[in-house]
């Protein structure tokens, strides 16, 4: 059983790029969701899907932010116009169908120089 | 709204020591709580939960966490630590009775268990 995995595990990008991530979740899991952790601080909440369908989106999202799951599987993060401020540790995790815990990846590090 | 509060940033603990870190939290309705551990570049472990039942849960590696409604506190024990538990430990909720699964975490606390 392979856990969350997440490309790229790192990005350096200047401002005002865009940038993706990639997250695979663990296999049958239904439901992925993304948080953004920085440093010193526990993970905050971004967006969850529960299958394709996106349910739930944090203020945090600002419009600059968009997150897909195209066919209910693997998920991508999406950030335009980047600033110095998104700079953070990105997370995704998964859950499955009958469970509440919640599985996470090693995450993406950005860098916004 | 909901919130989690670890007050201690560090523990420290002599190894084969108790340890206890401490975890309240503010939710409407019944909570469903956790426990993580985060190591250094890499992602957040699942230690534990409480979902109902038995306020004692007993997670991976020998750590167990003991609910209490009354003083809405869920903190993480472990009857004799190793070195090898120093890490980053999260402690997060979401409510229970809603389909809404958005963890809120705490800030965190550092275990430093000394030889």
């Amino acid at each position: 059983d392979t856990g969350v995995s997440q490309d790229p595990r790192h990005k350096i990008t200047k401002r005002g790029q865009n940038v993706t991530f990639r997250c695979d979740p663990i296999s049958e899991h239904n439901r992925l969701y993304w948080y953004r952790q920085t440093l010193g601080q526990g993970p905050e909440f971004l967006t969850y899907f529960q299958n394709e369908a996106q349910l739930e989106k944090s203020r945090l999202l600002s419009d600059r932010f968009s997150a897909e799951r195209p066919k209910g599987s693997f998920s991508t993060l999406e950030i335009q116009r980047t600033e110095q401020g998104d700079s953070a540790m990105y997370l995704c995790a998964s859950s499955p169908r009958d469970g509440n815990e919640q599985y996470f990846g090693p995450g993406t590090r950005l860098t916004v120089t | 709204a909901q919130s989690v509060a670890q007050p201690e940033d560090q523990v420290n603990v002599a190894e084969g020591n108790p340890l206890t870190v401490k975890c309240t939290y503010s939710v409407s309705g019944n909570p469903y709580l956790f426990w993580y551990v985060q190591y250094p570049n890499r992602g957040l472990q699942f230690l534990l939960k409480y979902i109902t039942g038995d306020n004692l849960v007993k997670g991976s590696y020998g750590f167990e966490a003991e609910f209490n409604k009354s003083q809405t506190s869920f903190h993480l024990k472990k009857p004799s630590a190793l070195v090898s538990d120093s890490a980053l430990y999260f402690c997060a909720v979401h409510r229970a009775d809603t389909g809404r699964r958005a963890l809120t975490f705490g800030s965190g606390t550092r275990l430093q268990v000394q030889p």
